[in-house]
């Protein structure tokens, strides 16, 4: 099994500075395709997960260019490059490549 | 606009089993595969389980040897059952659609883009 392991796991962020999430993988998530098998999802509070990013830098329809995703083989990063209150929620990496696991998700609070 | 709805008993029994439904309005769920995911208190997401809408299942492997998600396509749902609960299985439980998000190398890739608002279901006596 691929295991997902965030950091950090809480994350205090000042609105308008940057922010960003590192998320590591057991095994590469390089398909045969050459794309990296990873999205990256938000839970807001109350609300249910939305998708941000997908196959590891493409950023879903609809979500601010402020979000963005890189990475390769078994390090990804999520960067926010300016937070804003909306922001604030869970943030979670899942990989795609074999079935699907979640990491363990990382709470970003804004100050 | 398509949108998704949980349904199921909020409290179940150990041992028992829970059964939700997931109904699909607004679209058809033909061609789409149909995802469940979990978040029990206080902890992270999990994922559970899909389905295509012909019926061709992926499970979670450590819930695989209790879990069932099958597909009503006439009444446009799809559904879970979990045998034999226990309080670890308590969580807030969401249906969620997998669409084709990107054609990668002849590769069809699919993420959960739409989801339900969620159910929550507590096992205890």
């Amino acid at each position: 099994d691929i295991v997902m392991t965030q950091s950090p796991l809480s994350l205090p962020v000042t609105p308008g500075e940057p922010a960003s999430i590192s998320c590591r993988s057991s095994q590469s998530l390089l398909h045969s395709s050459g794309y990296y098998y990873l999205d990256w999802y938000l839970q807001k509070p109350g609300q249910s997960p939305q998708l941000l990013i997908y196959l590891a830098s493409n950023r879903a329809s609809g979500v601010p260019d402020r979000f963005s995703g890189s990475g390769s083989g078994t390090d990804f990063t999520l960067r926010i490059s300016r937070v804003e209150a909306e922001d604030a929620g869970v943030y979670y990496c899942m990989q795609t490549l074999q079935t699907r696991t979640f990491g363990q998700g990382t709470k970003v609070e804004i100050k | 606009q398509v949108q998704l709805q949980e349904s199921g008993p909020g409290l179940v029994k150990p041992s028992e089993t829970l059964s939700l439904t997931c109904t699909v309005s607004g679209g058809s769920i033909s061609g789409y595969y149909w995802s469940w995911v979990r978040r029990p208190p206080g902890k992270g997401l999990e994922w559970i389980g899909y389905i295509y809408y012909s019926g061709n299942t992926n499970y979670n492997p450590s819930l695989q040897s209790r879990l069932t998600i099958s597909v009503e396509t006439s009444k446009n749902q799809f559904s879970l059952k979990l045998t034999s609960v226990t309080a670890a299985d308590t969580a807030a439980y969401y249906c969620a659609r997998l669409s084709r998000v990107a054609t990668v190398s002849n590769y069809y890739y699919h993420s959960m883009d739409v989801w339900g608002q969620g159910t929550t279901v507590t096992v205890s006596s």
